[in-house]
């Protein structure tokens, strides 16, 4: 069966300081990969998404990034946070055409 | 544009109430819809879909139908339990590639 992973689930970082959430899907091969960010009392916000290896697409400008060097790996980062990144990080991943996302446990990023 | 709308919560119930949450959508076309629960603390996880016109999803006592003549797919349980408290999304395919989710709305369910 297919399951997906996130790390770190909770983090404390400061302004200024570098990101990097990662994600690993087991189970499948090929699957687009998704990151999305929920602030605090919002809904979900697309930040990026992929389609294969080395294939990033972003939707909303800001100072973070994600790579895929790996099938089902899926790393987002940034080089200094900003206290406007905090919020609640998931991953998902989605097989083929099939209409369902699948998402991870979620990683809690505060900035201070 | 390609989009969805909830109702804006949170919506507190008692115990054994009726629940709706509204759901509209636009699009071209007749795109798969999705109800999304994210218990606390937790990522989100599929609750029903719905693939086509007066299709009903339906799981955990939870219903909702495809309705393209009113553009919704309302989520409807007949009677709530404390356990269901937790944030319900919309959601539909804005293309191949991105799923496009509603605000989300809080469900408090009081004993």
């Amino acid at each position: 069966s297919q399951t997906i992973h996130q790390w770190p689930a909770t983090l404390v970082q400061p302004v200024g300081s570098p990101l990097s959430l990662e994600c690993t899907v087991e189970g499948t091969s090929n699957p687009n990969l998704y990151w999305y960010r929920q602030a605090a009392g919002r809904g979900l916000q697309l930040l990026f998404y992929s389609v294969g290896i080395g294939q990033i697409s972003s939707e909303v400008p800001q100072n973070l990034s994600a790579s895929r060097p790996q099938d089902r790996q899926f790393i987002l980062s940034s080089k200094k946070l900003l206290l406007s990144d905090s919020g609640f990080y998931l991953c998902a991943w989605r097989a083929g055409n099939t209409g369902e996302l699948f998402f991870g446990e979620g990683s809690r990023l505060t900035v201070l | 544009g390609n989009s969805v709308t909830q109702m804006e919560g949170p919506v507190t119930l008692s115990e054994e109430a009726f629940l709706t949450i509204n759901c509209t959508y636009t699009a071209t076309g007749y795109p798969s819809l999705f109800w999304y629960v994210q218990y606390p603390g937790e990522g989100l996880q599929l609750l029903l879909k719905a693939t086509k016109a007066d299709d009903k999803g339906s799981n955990k006592g939870f219903e909702a139908t495809y309705r393209k003549e009113t553009t919704s797919f309302h989520l409807e349980k007949g009677s709530v339990q404390v356990s269901d408290s937790a944030v319900y999304f919309c959601a539909r395919w804005d293309s191949s590639y991105k799923l496009i989710f509603g605000s989300g709305t809080r469900l408090l369910v009081r004993p």
